[in-house]
């Protein structure tokens, strides 16, 4: 079972460029979430979508935006990348009820330049 | 604010003795909570889940964890910790309502000794 898929592994960008990380899940789950990890901070949340066609901002949005493109995928999109988002991204699923645990991709390594 | 804290940044422990990691929460309500665990390069992965009843769970790979409301904890233990069980673990929490946004504590990156 593939569960959380995230594209790419790793990615280096210089202060200003844009990119896309792209997640998928294969589970059937109706939430999608966006988080970084950064060394002594844990996970925060970025974004996350309870459903097909909602989204909704999370503890740190700010220099990011995202698409639902359907019930699979959800994508996470630097417009102008700067240093202070180097990090890890890790996209997760759920099902809807807030009793369900997360399923992790395996994250997307982030260096801006 | 909510937050979930752990209050250790690393524990030590020799292999086949047991293991406790820390954590506390500050959640309005009555909160649902989870421990994860985080090996090198990959994902989070789920251990196991408070949400009512007993206060003591049980999870993945013989790991159980103890809610304490009055003391606001929930910590992991494991009667007799494994070289293998070395990683790092996450605490989390919601608010029991009705989205499934998680906060989560700052790990706490265990050590087992052989």
């Amino acid at each position: 079972n593939a569960g959380v898929t995230q594209t790419p592994k790793f990615q280096v960008l210089k202060t200003g460029q844009s990119m896309t990380l792209q997640c998928a899940q294969d589970m059937n789950h109706n939430s999608m979430y966006w988080y970084r990890q950064d060394p002594g901070m844990g996970l925060r949340l970025i974004y996350y979508s309870a459903s097909e066609g909602t989204t909704d901002k999370g503890e740190v949005p700010n220099g990011y935006n995202v698409s639902r493109l359907n019930k699979r995928e959800f994508s996470l999109r630097l417009e102008s990348a700067a240093p202070s988002q180097t990090s890890v991204y890790f996209c997760a699923s759920s099902e809807t009820t807030s009793n369900s645990p997360l399923h992790f991709g395996n994250g997307t390594r982030l260096t801006v330049t | 604010a909510q937050s979930v804290a752990q209050p250790e940044d690393q524990v030590n422990v020799a292999e086949g003795n047991p293991l406790t990691v820390k954590c506390t929460y500050s959640v309005s309500g009555n909160p649902y909570l989870f421990w994860y665990v985080q090996y090198p390069n990959r994902g989070l992965q789920f251990l196991l889940k408070y949400i009512t009843g007993d206060n003591l769970v049980k999870g993945s790979y013989g790991f159980e964890a103890e809610f304490n409301k009055s003391q606001t904890s929930f910590h992991l233990k494991k009667p007799s910790a494994l070289v293998s069980d070395s990683a790092l673990y996450f605490c989390a929490a919601n608010d029991g309502g009705a989205t499934n946004k998680l906060i989560f504590g700052t790990g706490t990156l265990l050590a087992v000794q052989p």
